[in-house]
């Protein structure tokens, strides 16, 4: 059975750009996460999706945004490119529902660098 | 508000040692998960294990166990007999599932990097 899958691998935009990261869930997982890792501030929780809606964000500004698609996938973006927004960013599946406290399974992740 | 502590920012021990992760939470909430991940040099997050608020019962999954004590607040993890690699880092994390659910998303520690030396 095929994991989550995250591209690309890397990025590498410049201050002010937009950045797209794509995601693709486990089969059979509803709900889609997407996690933050940059160095020195650890994981920190960016958005959830399940069943097409957006379920809750984490500490973000709004140029931090996304989607989930009818085959449950999903897109984050970031608008407005800062260089502090250079990390390894995270997607995770899990079965969903509205609790969201299913096991969440993680992808490779995204490196994106802001020049 | 939610938080996980992982006091040991890194720890290196020989091959074959034994050697034990500790992980401290704060919650308010009654019901709640309790999980691990390791993470290696590849960057991906891989889960180890979920235990639930209402399961005490300690865990031994090969050389891997987990002791998870509510009295003190604490899921601790130990690695027996560890090898090369079981190098990586290892992150605690914790979901409330009354507030919300998956809300605030998993709250991880900020890990602890384990080195195997050979």
């Amino acid at each position: 059975e095929a994991g989550v899958t995250q591209s690309p691998t890397h990025l590498i935009k410049t201050r002010g750009q937009q950045a797209t990261l794509r995601c693709s869930p486990i089969s059979g997982h509803t709900s889609v996460y997407w996690y933050q890792q940059a160095l020195g501030l650890g994981l920190q929780f960016l958005l959830w999706y399940d069943e097409g809606e957006e379920r809750n964000r984490g500490n973000f500004p709004p140029r931090f945004s996304g989607r989930q698609f009818p085959n449950y996938s999903s897109e984050l973006n970031v608008n407005a490119l800062e260089l502090e927004d250079s990390a390894l960013y995270l997607c995770a599946s899990s079965l969903g529902g509205v609790t969201g406290t299913d096991t969440q399974y993680f992808g490779p992740g995204t490196r994106l660098t802001v020049l | 508000a939610q938080k996980v502590t992982q006091a040991q920012t890194e720890i290196s021990v020989v091959e074959k040692e034994d050697v034990t992760l500790d992980c401290v939470y704060e919650t308010r909430d009654t019901t709640y998960y309790l999980f691990w991940y390791k993470q290696p040099p590849s960057g991906e997050l891989v889960f180890l294990i979920r235990r639930n608020s209402f399961d005490e019962q300690n865990e031994i999954s090969g050389r891997y166990s987990w002791n998870f004590q509510k009295s003190t607040s604490s899921f601790n993890f130990t690695i027996t007999a560890s090898q090369v690699v079981d190098s990586a880092v290892y992150f605690c994390a914790l979901s409330e599932a009354l507030s919300g659910g998956g809300a605030d998303g998993l709250t991880f520690g900020k890990g602890t990097h384990l080195i195997i030396q050979p």
